[in-house]
């Protein structure tokens, strides 16, 4: 069974840039979420789906972060325009509505994104 | 505010001894505790949890205890294998629904052959 996939693995921006991250969730899990991982910092969650619908956004830095997840599968996070403090490592993760907190969430490899 | 403490950035063991990996939080709400694994280049994978019913939960050579009244757990890996060696993660959240999970700094375990 494929995991979770996420592109591009690896990212160097110049400051003001935009960039965005693509990930594709496990085959049949509704719920997704990015997270954004600071260096030496546990990942913190940025964005859940449930579907297609945004439940949870309040972490979400909306004056340059936005996310969609058309058709409730794969999922866009995109940041505009990227200031230095948002280099991070960026991780999808997803699991099957239903499960127990956290036991069912499958993460991807993660973005390394490096802003300069 | 760190709700969630692993106040040890880095531990070393021995291969064959027990690794004790620990975890505080303060957040009185925190229902359900989850350890992860974190290998370079990779995204965390779940390990073990709990549930704060319980004290102990076990799966192998994995073992997670849970002190409520100290806000503490820890986590107990018998005998550490070099393939034990990773960052280890721990994670709380409420189990009311909304999956929310708040993670720890993380803990570099080396294991030493």
């Amino acid at each position: 069974e494929a995991g979770v996939v996420q592109s591009p693995r690896y990212k160097i921006i110049e400051k003001k840039q935009p960039v965005a991250f693509w990930c594709n969730p496990i085959s049949g899990h509704n719920t997704l979420y990015w997270y954004r991982q600071n260096l030496g910092q546990g990942p913190e969650l940025l964005i859940r789906y449930e579907n297609e619908e945004a439940v949870d956004d309040s972490q979400l830095p909306k004056d340059r972060f936005s996310a969609e997840r058309l058709k409730g599968v794969d999922s866009t996070l995109k940041i505009q325009p990227a200031e230095l403090g948002d280099s991070a490592v960026y991780l999808c993760a997803s699991s099957f509505d239903g499960g127990l907190a956290g036991v069912g969430q499958f993460f991807g490899p993660g973005t390394r994104l490096t802003v300069l | 505010d760190q709700q969630v403490k692993q106040n040890s950035p880095s531990l070393s063991v021995q291969e064959g001894r027990i690794s004790i990996l620990n975890c505080d939080y303060t957040n009185s709400m925190f229902d359900y505790f989850l350890w992860y694994k974190k290998y370079p280049a990779e995204g965390p994978t779940f390990l073990i949890s709990i549930s704060s019913i319980k004290d102990k939960n076990e799966d192998g050579r994995f073992t997670v205890f849970l002190n409520k009244s100290a806000k503490h757990l820890s986590l107990h890996i018998v005998p550490s294998q070099p393939g034990d060696s990773a960052v280890y993660f721990c994670a709380a959240s409420i189990q009311n629904g909304n999956e929310k999970l708040t993670f720890g700094t993380g803990t570099r375990l080396t294991i030493i052959p």
